[in-house]
């Protein structure tokens, strides 16, 4: 079975500007969370969804934003681009959510110049 | 803010060794879960450890859980050039939906 799949694989951007993020989740799989990784650190938890609906948003701003279709897949969406935004951007999925294995994709590198 | 703290932050070791690395939370949790990261590549699952289990095995590794001190170890026995990466513990944060990262710890096995 394909495991997660998040795309693209790398991105550069320039500061202000607009950037999306999709992940496909393991078949089967309802939840879908998104984390920032700067490079050094562990990963920040920034949305969860389930069934379509956000169930847990961590310590980001409004600038940041996701959703998720009907078929489970999910974007992420940053506008306003900073340079502190440029990070490993990693998606994880699962049948229900933290209460079990998260099954996380490759990831996105951001870079913002 | 990071919920979990592992110790060490960086570990080297001889190939066939024996690697333990540590992880302490703050709250209440659920479950607690190890994570490998290669090269700041996407995390691979290890083992999740129910607040309800004290010991856990899968393979080379052991991870223990201590709640009454909020800890837990992963031991790797038998270490191998392969096992070199990143180590991260998450918890779930008392039922939150959303993992808790630690640090990680940086694991290098020399050959």
């Amino acid at each position: 079975d394909a495991g997660v799949t998040q795309s693209p694989t790398h991105l550069i951007k320039t500061r202000g500007q607009q950037v999306t993020l999709r992940c496909s989740p393991i078949s089967g799989h309802k939840s879908v969370s998104w984390y920032q990784q700067v490079l050094g650190q562990g990963p920040q938890f920034i949305f969860q969804y389930y069934e379509k609906e956000e169930r847990g948003r961590g310590n980001f701003p409004d600038r940041f934003s996701a959703r998720q279709f009907p078929n489970y897949s999910s974007e992420l969406n940053v506008n306003a681009l900073l340079l502190g935004d440029s990070a490993l951007y990693l998606c994880a999925s699962s049948s229900q959510g933290t209460r079990e294995t998260q099954y996380f994709g490759p990831g996105t590198r951001l870079l913002v110049l | 803010s990071q919920q979990g703290e592992e110790d060490p932050q960086a570990l080297s070791i001889q190939e066939g060794e024996n690697a333990t690395m540590n992880c302490s939370y703050k709250t209440s949790i659920n479950n607690l879960q190890w994570y490998r990261q290669n090269s700041g590549r996407g995390l691979v699952h290890l083992i999740l450890i129910r607040s309800n289990e004290r010991e856990k095995h899968s393979g080379r590794l052991r991870v223990t859980l201590d709640t009454s001190k909020k800890s837990s170890s992963l031991l790797i026995t038998a270490s191998r050039a392969a096992d070199t990466a990143s180590y991260f513990c998450a918890t779930d944060a008392g039922g939150a939906q959303k993992l808790v990262f630690g640090q990680g710890t940086r694991l290098t096995i020399n050959p």
